[in-house]
């Protein structure tokens, strides 16, 4: 079955503990990125990868890293989480050509103490 | 990438056609209309998208005006598992990014 996987479905941690939230996606898809969403302000973009190797920073990247090795995953790393990075993520994939049929993932829920 | 408007809720009765409206009046000529939807707090779900034609698929029909400043997203029999945000995007291709607003609330009612 063609699918985006997130892991942990749900996060607790404290302040400063680094943390990886997993990413895969089985689809062959050269497009992925990551979102956030919170209430009242939506979805917004932290990080995109156009194909392996190459990264870049969306619309809220402070406080976040990423890194494409394989073209199947896409980590998102939170080096030294803070209480406002506490959201619902979101890892998305899409083939390169038409890369706003986005599929997404089911999402983590973090929250951080 | 155009801004869109959508009204934030909207009702409809299991089994009637919801009728989805979308404005979006500063539409450029090489922009598409995307269409998704966020059954709560699951991932976003991609529906259909379109140009300047109207579009079908499995889930659902758009309908593109003919100036293309609005669209309506069609789901033709309305079930209680379509309860959900409905976002309608502008975008041009190959952006590498979707700016999703705040959509529209749709409650299926039985």
């Amino acid at each position: 079955e063609a699918q985006v996987t997130q892991n942990p479905r749900y996060l607790i941690t404290v302040t400063g503990k680094k943390l990886t939230v997993t990413c895969s996606q089985n689809m062959n898809h050269e497009y992925m990125s990551w979102y956030r969403q919170d209430p009242g302000l939506g979805l917004r973009q932290i990080y995109y990868s156009m194909n392996v190797e190459v990264t870049d920073k969306g619309d809220v990247p402070e406080g976040y890293k990423v890194s494409r090795k394989e073209k199947r995953n896409f980590p998102l790393i939170l080096e030294s989480p803070s209480p406002n990075q506490t959201s619902l993520y979101f890892c998305a994939s899409s083939r390169r050509e038409n890369n706003e049929k986005l599929f997404f993932g089911s999402g983590t829920q973090l929250s951080v103490l | 990438d155009a801004k869109t408007t959508q009204p934030p809720s909207m009702d409809c009765a299991e089994g009637r056609a919801a009728n989805l409206p979308c404005n979006h009046s500063t539409i450029s000529g090489n922009e598409y209309v995307y269409w998704y939807r966020q059954i709560h707090s699951q991932g976003p779900q991609y529906i259909i998208h379109g140009l300047k034609n109207n579009e079908t698929n499995e889930m659902a029909s758009l309908i593109i005006t003919e100036d293309r400043k609005s669209s309506t997203l069609i789901l033709p029999h309305a079930t209680l598992r379509d309860t959900a945000v409905y976002y309608c995007i502008v975008s041009r291709g190959s952006n590498y990014k979707l700016t999703f607003g705040k959509g529209t609330l749709l409650t299926v009612n039985p």
